[in-house]
């Protein structure tokens, strides 16, 4: 089947340590996207990625940093400079270029920070 | 620019009693317009979307959706509740010549016996 992977489902990390996030995907979609959950504020766009080697910063991107070498696959890195980096997150993908491509999500990693 | 107003943060119903979760977006031009709903640490699963082609959208577990562009409102209704709808549910909006959609706040839908 088709879908998206993320890895780790759990996070725990120190406060001051960076912490990679998983994203795959095998659904061959060119855009990919990272979003952040907190309760009672919905999803807020982190980064996002239309095409391999290629990203653009989201609402949200300072603290984090992604990459693109593979069409499959986009990591988020969440790095010491994001002051509060406890929260769920997602990854998704999409058809580029059509209005009407809903996204397709993981099932997010909860990342806590101590 | 693009919104979306979920203009309720919890619903509360019984089940077997009819559920509507109320969404307003503003935009500039035809948008495109999704339902999702999120289970407790879980991802984002489309439960339907308004693409222009019809006003009233049906998605999956009997849903279905409205596009009212006179009052600007794309509400979720669904005849029925069934304890395993109880979830949150996000109203989302597609910016014209732009990948981002942009998200409502949600709604939580509790779904008592």
């Amino acid at each position: 089947d088709g879908g998206i992977t993320q890895s780790p489902k759990y996070l725990f990390r120190k406060e001051g340590q960076n912490v990679t996030l998983s994203c795959e995907q095998n659904l061959n979609h060119d855009a990919m996207y990272w979003y952040r959950q907190d309760p009672g504020q919905g999803l807020r766009l982190i980064y996002y990625s239309q095409i391999v080697n290629d990203f653009q910063k989201g609402d949200i991107a300072e603290g984090y940093s992604v990459s693109r070498e593979k069409k499959e696959s986009f990591p988020l890195t969440v790095t010491s400079a994001q002051k509060n980096p406890t929260a769920f997150y997602l990854c998704a993908s999409r058809e580029p270029g059509q209005l009407n491509s809903p996204l397709h999500f993981g099932n997010g990693t909860r990342l806590t920070v101590t | 620019a693009q919104s979306v107003t979920q203009l309720d943060s919890h619903v509360s119903v019984s089940e077997g009693t009819p559920v509507l979760l109320r969404c307003n977006y503003s935009s500039s031009y035809s948008p495109s317009l999704f339902w999702y709903v999120q289970h407790p640490n879980k991802g984002l699963q489309l439960l339907l979307k308004y693409t222009s082609a019809a006003t009233l959208v049906k998605g999956i577990n009997g849903f279905e959706a409205e596009f009212k562009k006179s009052e600007t409102s794309f509400h979720l209704t669904k005849p029925s509740a069934h304890m395993s709808d109880a979830a949150e549910y996000f109203c989302v909006v597609s910016v014209t010549g732009f990948q981002k959609l942009v998200f409502g706040t949600g709604t939580r839908l509790l779904v008592s016996p």
